[in-house]
């Protein structure tokens, strides 16, 4: 079935140094979702996107769904230690069961 | 108003037992799912309710059973224990229609 790989698995950054992680696909998705889950708690959700395209920010962090729909990417800018835990992509095929990516799991040196 | 909610928060059993999770919606949420999430990878899809039905099913045996209430809150049952279901059970709720799925705190269960 349809999969999506996220890289890096683990990135470590030093406070106020960028932070990128990116999800790609084989194939077409029809939308893709951003969580984030701190160390020993549950994931939350993020954002959505749906259109070829789309770039969307919330404060220091942009997401970007790319044209052709097979990929999208979470960057965050000037990193704190508040940023600290892994971020899952994840979609809902035709089939509406979400799948989720393996995360990348951000740490923040101060 | 109370996010998800899901009891217990751990849980200890041997192989072959039997367990029951349980989760509460968020208020004004009729549809329920449930996820697996292994140490170190993202959460897997068991199964979804709504309006007391199972809608739809991830890829995972007989065993994993649930139900849901009238009052939208869900259970998830698990027979036959293995040493491979130890995990974190994340219950999510979200409105019939809505994209935004919110995840409780999740029940750790370890089988020995």
């Amino acid at each position: 079935g349809q999969q999506v790989m996220q890289i890096p698995q683990y990135q470590h950054v030093q406070e106020g140094e960028d932070f990128t992680t990116y999800c790609n696909s084989s194939t077409t998705l029809s939308n893709i979702q951003w969580y984030k889950q701190r160390p020993g708690g549950h994931p939350v959700f993020l954002i959505q996107l749906v259109k070829s395209g789309e770039v969307k920010k919330q404060k220091r962090l942009t997401f970007q769904f790319g044209e052709a729909k097979k990929n999208s990417s979470l960057h965050i800018t000037a990193t704190q230690t508040t940023d600290v835990g892994t971020y899952f992509c994840a979609f809902s095929g035709g089939s509406y069961i979400p799948t989720f990516g393996r995360g990348t799991s951000l740490i923040v040196h101060p | 108003d109370a996010g998800v909610t899901q009891s217990p928060t751990h849980l200890i059993k041997t192989r072959g037992q039997q367990v029951t999770l349980r989760c509460s919606p968020k208020s004004g949420h009729d549809t329920v799912s449930w996820y697996q999430q292994a140490l170190g990878q993202g959460p897997q899809f068991i199964f979804q309710y709504y309006e007391e039905e199972e809608r739809q099913r991830g890829n995972f045996p007989d065993r994993f059973s649930g139900h849901q209430f009238p009052n939208y809150s869900s259970e998830l049952n698990v027979n036959a224990l293995l040493l491979g279901d130890s995990a974190l059970y994340l219950c999510a709720s979200r409105r019939g229609g809505g994209n935004e799925q919110f995840f409780g705190p999740g029940t750790r269960l370890t089988v020995l």
